[in-house]
């Protein structure tokens, strides 16, 4: 089965531009994770989906950022405009039900110059 | 106080040693504890998860939950080279099954 894919694998703007990054979550997973993952921070939730719709956004940094996922299938995350702090990698989990273990994608090396 | 506290390391094991990896977190209506592995460059992977107290084995892995002492643990046994990687703590909070607080890590080597 595949498992959690994400876009790009690599990210290097300036700052200032739009980034994008796009998650597919496992088929039949109902719950969506974005992480961050820093050397100073650590791995921190950012935001979570259940069945498409947001539960829980307050790890989101500010209003630069922002998440959507119009299907089951798709999931986004945004940063407008892009800051070098916001330099991380960004993982995107998934799971069928909220106490099960999440499994994570390759994740978004994204490089803000 | 950090809701989950891992020693960072490095723990240094020789091959084929016992390598105890710590855990403890601060809120007590946790239910669901899980380890993940993650070598440099990659991403978090599922190593054991545990619901109850007690232990739990899944071939040279044992996780070790005591929620009285708010501590979960992870031994790994005949630790290999290949063991060496930075291994997550994580753990639910209480009322939120899916959120997940993780811990910084505790890197681990394990030398020939």
């Amino acid at each position: 089965d595949a498992g959690v894919i994400q876009s790009p694998r690599h990210e290097v703007t300036e700052m200032g531009q739009e980034v994008t990054l796009r998650c597919k979550p496992i088929s039949g997973h109902d719950y969506l994770f974005w992480y961050r993952q820093t050397m100073m921070r650590g791995l921190e939730l950012l935001i979570y989906f259940n069945n498409n719709v947001p539960i829980d956004d307050s790890g989101m940094p500010e209003d630069r950022f922002s998440a959507k996922m119009p299907n089951a299938s798709f999931s986004t995350l945004k940063i407008q405009p892009s800051e070098p702090r916001d330099s991380a990698v960004y993982f995107c989990a998934s799971t069928s039900q909220g106490n099960q273990p999440q499994h994570f994608g390759d994740g978004t090396r994204l490089s803000i110059l | 106080q950090k809701e989950v506290e891992q020693n960072s390391g490095p723990l240094s094991v020789p091959e084929g040693a016992i390598a105890s990896l710590n855990c403890t977190y601060s809120d007590r209506g946790s239910q669901s504890f899980f380890w993940y592995r993650q070598y440099s460059g990659k991403s978090p992977e599922l190593i054991m998860f545990i619901y109850s107290n007690g232990d739990k084995e899944d071939g040279r892995f044992t996780a070790q939950l005591n929620k009285a002492s708010q501590y979960v643990s992870l031994l790994i046994r005949d630790s290999q080279p290949s063991d060496s990687a930075t291994y997550l703590c994580a753990v639910n909070g209480a009322g939120t099954a899916s959120k997940l607080t993780f811990g910084t890590g505790t890197r681990l080597q394990v030398t020939l």
